[in-house]
């Protein structure tokens, strides 16, 4: 069935980055977009930035331009999200979401990845 | 803050309606209909429940129904159960390649 699997928790300190990753399966991947959102602790969700997944092009949103990256291997159909310079207000769970090109919606959610940044 | 504004709270009692807003702009809610809303139980991943404003994905209730009018989009959820207890989220497509969430909305079913 169509799915996007993420890869499992992570604690880093502070400065430090954190690569997590989301694999496809069950759909052609390069017919869609992917769409990173994180949920901090008792906040709200938050939108990072979106890659697309046939020419890799990519936006991130203003908050975390410079520190944020987005990657795809077609030949494995993943994902990864890279977050450099880490800290604790970076504490969130973070989901990839697929966005067919039509609705501009995130029709498809990965499980979700804890990432905790603890000095 | 989140760009798009939603009530905190919400609340209905089982059987009753209930209807939250999502309030943004001419350059986001209003200047495309692609709002989307997501309900969210505590620690599962969102799930998509209105996309384009008013359309339903396969599997959502009919209790579900979306609007828009000018910079207000709204879900409406019909003869409230107790599973409709939940965060809602609404979501809006801004233009240039940006989306946006708003704060959030806990729905509470008395």
């Amino acid at each position: 069935q169509v799915q996007l699997v993420q890869s499992g928790t992570e604690v880093k300190k502070p400065g430090a980055s954190v690569k997590v990753s989301c694999k496809a399966s069950g759909y052609t991947f390069t017919s869609y977009y992917i769409h990173w959102v994180r949920q901090a602790p008792g906040q709200g969700l938050e939108w990072m930035g979106i890659i697309n997944c046939s020419g890799g092009s990519t936006k991130y949103a203003q908050n975390f331009r410079g520190r944020l990256t987005m990657t795809r291997d077609t030949s494995t159909a993943t994902v990864y999200m890279e977050l450099i310079s880490l800290r604790s207000e970076d504490t969130a769970v973070y989901y990839c979401a697929r966005v067919p090109k039509a609705t501009y919606a995130f029709d498809i959610w990965g499980q979700g990845t804890l990432v905790t940044v603890f000095s | 803050q989140s760009a798009l504004t939603q009530p905190p709270s919400a609340s209905g009692s089982l059987g009753q309606s209930v209807t939250i807003s999502c309030t943004g702009t001419s350059s986001d809610v209003g200047g495309y209909n692609f709002v989307s809303w997501y309900q969210l139980y505590p620690g599962k991943a969102p799930k998509l429940m209105i996309y384009e404003v008013t359309k339903r994905p396969s599997g959502v209730p009919d209790r579900f129904s979306g609007s828009k009018s000018g910079n207000t989009a709204s879900l409406t959820v019909s003869g409230l159960q107790a599973e409709d207890e939940a965060d809602y989220y609404c979501n809006s497509y801004a233009g240039s390649d940006n989306w946006e969430f708003g704060g959030g909305t806990k729905l509470t079913v008395l």
